[in-house]
């Protein structure tokens, strides 16, 4: 069985430019993450979906940042425009009931 | 506020000893523990976890304790290998009805096991 799929694995960008990560979760699992995962830190929710409907976006920062998760399955968040505290891991999570699966993250430099 | 506090920060043991990482949680709402086990430059991997109706669960070399009245929780690994040198994490979430809640990490104790 496949894992949760993110894209870009890497990505640098300059300060105030925008930037967008993607997520393919497992199949099946109809609960989708978005972390933020900062330097020698645990993981920070920034958003959970169930299916298509952001059930918990409380701790995304709404004047930069953006997720969707059209038709329920893949999902998209953007930054825009990214500052230099931006720079973390931005981890992607599936799951269904319980258990939640991780996929490798997207290492974000911003310089 | 942190809901959950992970002790020690880092971790060196000797390979077959018997590494334990500790977790406190102040929310009595949570109901789902799990640790999760990361490799640099990988994403969390789900290695074990409990629910407070039970006081210890194993896994082959991974135990997790659980104590609802002190609202700790604690994981330990027999016979540790160098290939469990990895940074591990506690979590803690509750239930919604049927939909999981959002996890509550610790930071995190990078281990090393020494050959």
């Amino acid at each position: 069985e496949a894992g949760v799929v993110q894209s870009p694995r890497y990505k640098i960008i300059e300060k105030k430019q925008p930037v967008a990560f993607w997520c393919n979760p497992i199949s099946g699992h109809n609960t989708l993450y978005w972390y933020r995962q900062n330097l020698g830190q645990g993981p920070e929710l920034l958003i959970r979906y169930e299916n298509e409907e952001a059930v918990d976006d409380s701790q995304l920062p709404k004047d930069r940042f953006s997720a969707e998760r059209l038709k329920g399955v893949d999902s998209t968040l953007k930054i825009q425009p990214a500052e230099l505290g931006d720079s973390a891991v931005y981890l992607c999570a599936s799951g269904q009931r319980y258990e939640q699966y991780f996929g490798p993250g997207t290492r974000l430099t911003v310089t | 506020q942190q809901q959950v506090k992970q002790s020690p920060q880092s971790l060196i043991v000797q390979k077959g000893g018997i590494p334990i990482i500790n977790c406190a949680y102040e929310n009595t709402a949570f109901d789902y523990f799990p640790w999760y086990q990361q490799f640099p430059g990988k994403g969390p991997a789900l290695l074990i976890a409990i629910r407070p109706d039970v006081s210890e669960k194993k896994e082959g070399r991974f135990t997790i304790s659980f104590n609802k009245s002190a609202k700790q929780f604690s994981l330990h690994i027999m016979d540790s290998q160098p290939g469990d040198s990895a940074t591990y994490f506690c979590a803690a979430s509750k239930d919604y009805g049927g939909s999981q809640g959002n996890l509550i990490f610790g930071k995190g104790t990078k281990l090393s096991v020494k050959p």
